[in-house]
């Protein structure tokens, strides 16, 4: 069965520091690759999609995600955590011949002061 | 440009009842996906429409049903609920003829709590 696995429901970081959210998804077929940011309250919103153009994908508010094959990973990266960067994070995947998007279980991000 | 917009925000419903959640896409999308977000957990595919029909359905029980009308908003109908049913129900709506690499636009969702 396709899924999608995000390692720690939990990542705390202070202001400054690295942030990494791990991704990993099951496949035998290319997938489409999303992570999506959901704020308290609210809806989700697009961050940043992998469609098989470039394996380095940026996104909005400085987050960026690597596609790799070889680890059926698709990890999220910002260089520097902002305060306004905590909310829930999900990875989330499509696949050519089915119409669902399938999304991980989160990972919220606290950031520390 | 409005974007994708669900009503009402906050439902409180009794066991039994049934519901009735409502969504309009942003302008331009021809394609609405629902899903049902438990606290602390992932968003759950429930079903998608297109063209005003059931094109893929998530594993859920018939007692979730749906509808698309012609000008693309949708309904999403829970009978018979449950205290299971409680969560948070969010619609998506995406453009390119339900192409599935197209990203999903997301309401704020409605918050659904069965007593």
């Amino acid at each position: 069965a396709q899924s999608v696995t995000q390692l720690g429901s939990h990542v705390s970081v202070s202001e400054g520091a690295l942030v990494l959210l791990r991704c990993n998804y099951s496949s035998s077929v290319p997938p489409y690759l999303f992570w999506y940011v959901q704020y308290p309250n609210q809806g989700l919103q697009l961050l940043l999609k992998y469609t098989s153009a470039a394996t380095l994908v940026k996104g909005i508010n400085g987050f960026e995600a690597e596609f790799k094959k070889s680890e059926t990973s698709f990890h999220l990266t910002k260089p520097s955590a902002h305060m306004s960067d905590a909310a829930e994070y999900f990875c989330a995947v499509s696949y050519t011949g089915g119409f669902k998007t399938i999304f991980g279980a989160g990972t919220r991000l606290f950031v520390k002061a | 440009d409005a974007g994708v917009t669900q009503s009402p925000t906050h439902l409180i419903k009794t066991r039994g009842q049934q519901v009735t959640l409502r969504c309009s896409p942003k302008s331009g999308h021809d394609t609405v996906s629902w899903y049902q977000q438990a606290l602390g957990q992932g968003p759950q595919f429930i079903f998608q429409y297109y063209e005003e029909e059931e094109r893929q359905r998530g594993n859920f029980p018939d007692r979730f049903s749906g509808h698309q009308f012609p000008n693309y908003s949708s309904e999403l109908n829970v009978n018979a609920l449950l205290l299971g049913d409680s969560a948070l129900y969010l619609c998506a709506s995406s453009l390119g003829r339900g192409k599935n690499n197209s990203p999903l636009h997301f309401g704020n969702g409605t918050r659904l709590t069965v007593t």
